[in-house]
């Protein structure tokens, strides 16, 4: 089974509302985190958002937010009023174990964000 | 600050040549990671590094592919020889040991003719 999910190929938002960027991960470890990263077309992988297992509430950055639901086993990704620099590829990823470290972390497949003036 | 800096950006090789990638991580980062990003797919690890240890290369094909960080900085990749699936982006991170967060670079993109 494939560890993390993503759904949508493609999503259009128009600037200024607010987009929602679907991910289910798959996990039997009751310790894990939960990432989103932004890939731009200049390749580099910006890190968004972090939602560790065991936090009590939604991961908060700025404008980025995380919609976790641990039953449901899913961790959506809310980008609110939305800019043209948000244009991009967002992938959803997952580390698994013990401890905060940044270890083995398997990511989804993406999913391309094309900001609409 | 300077972040990852990787090199070179762009590289086309003959198959059955050799290829090296070289990353520099940021200063104080004792964990240094290498990831293969194949066309629209999510980056895949190849290896971990803390300080000069690889501690995990479990997906790394050791057959053709070979890493090294002397003195627990720098990194190079090496994949020799280079076959037609190894083109794909490469990706190298770092991260300070127990942060959530990992820095990457912009990558090197290879393609093998």
């Amino acid at each position: 089974a494939q560890k993390i999910t993503q759904t949508q190929p493609g999503m259009f938002v128009q600037e200024k509302e607010a987009v929602t960027l679907d991910c289910t991960y798959d996990t039997s470890d009751p310790s894990y985190g939960l990432f989103w990263y932004k890939q731009p077309s200049s390749g580099e992988m910006i890190f968004l958002i972090y939602q560790g297992s065991y936090d009590q509430q939604n991961a908060t950055e700025g404008r980025y937010s995380l919609n976790f639901q641990k039953a449901r086993k899913s961790a959506n990704l809310v980008i609110s009023a939305s800019q043209l620099g948000d244009s991009a590829m967002y992938f959803c990823a997952m580390r698994e174990g013990q401890g905060k470290s940044y270890q083995k972390v398997t990511f989804g497949i993406g999913t391309k964000l094309q900001v609409i003036p | 600050e300077a972040g990852v800096v990787q090199s070179p950006r762009y590289k086309i090789i003959e198959k059955k040549q050799p290829v090296a990638f070289w990353c520099n991580p940021i200063s104080g980062h004792n964990t240094l990671y290498w990831y293969l990003q194949n066309l629209g797919q999510g980056p895949e690890l190849l290896i971990r590094y803390e300080n000069e240890e690889a501690v995990d290369d479990s997906q790394l094909p050791k057959d053709r592919f070979s890493a090294e960080r002397l003195k627990g900085v720098d990194s190079t990749l090496k994949i020799q020889p280079a076959e037609l699936g190894d083109s794909a982006v490469y990706l190298c991170a770092s991260s300070i040991r127990d942060s959530t967060e990992a820095f990457f670079g912009q990558g090197t993109r290879l393609t093998v003719v």
